[in-house]
């Protein structure tokens, strides 16, 4: 067990909904960084928070969007789902900024259909 | 911008074997290196990590990688296979200077008895 959870662990949803994924990192860990794992694209980093703020953005979609909020938790908002959004959505934990170490949740399962 | 490139996607070798997983990086800074093992429907799970230091890493279950400057290598090797070593394989790079941390296609390995 990491320390990280991520909830639900499957989601499945219509193509144009939106739906918010949820992840509490392990105890005392400032940074959330969130990863997509899709069969194509392999695992692709989304986007950081460090300690509620904004950090680094990867191959984040502009329908895409998260927020740390100030208890740590994180969450990653999708909106107009399309088909091929359909993945594995994983949120990391970290004590630091930078990375030197991260942390795994179990991931949450999105199928749009 | 870092980047790291994994050598064949599916390794398969014999209970006891040699197990050696090849992972190439890229970085125009000095490397953070990580190895993760993914179990089916499973988050990923870190098995080792380079920072600075001693070349030589030792992590879980019996792995093992070297950072070798010259070549841009990071690879892993376990001694002997196990049938539960069976898994997927992540190679990872980040940097002192740099907030995620970008992932190898990865490689499957098979464990045969």
């Amino acid at each position: 067990d990491s320390g990280v959870t991520q909830t639900p662990k499957h989601l499945i949803t219509a193509t144009g909904q939106r739906v918010t994924l949820r992840c509490s990192p392990r105890s005392g860990d400032l940074s959330v960084y969130w990863y997509q794992q899709s069969l194509d694209q392999g695992l692709q980093f989304l986007i950081q928070y460090y300690n509620g703020e904004e950090r680094a953005k990867g191959n984040i979609l502009e329908r895409f969007s998260a927020q740390q909020f100030p208890d740590l938790h994180s969450e990653l908002n999708l909106s107009s789902l399309e088909l091929g959004d359909s993945a594995l959505y994983f949120c990391a934990s970290s004590d630091r900024d930078r990375v030197t170490e991260a942390f795994f949740g179990q991931g949450t399962r999105l199928t749009v259909v | 911008a870092q980047s790291v490139t994994q050598l064949g996607s599916h390794v398969s070798v014999s209970e006891g074997a040699l197990v050696l997983l090849r992972c190439n990086y890229s970085s125009s800074v000095p490397p953070y290196l990580f190895w993760y093992v993914q179990y089916p429907n499973q988050g990923l799970q870190l098995l080792l990590k380079y920072t600075t230091g001693a070349t030589l890493v030792k992590g879980i279950n019996g792995f093992e990688a070297e950072f070798k400057k010259s070549e841009t290598s990071f690879h892993l090797t376990k001694p002997s296979a196990h049938m539960s070593d069976a898994a997927e394989y992540f190679c990872a790079v980040s940097a002192y200077n740099n907030n995620d941390m970008r992932f190898g296609a990865g490689t499957r390995l098979t464990v045969k008895p």
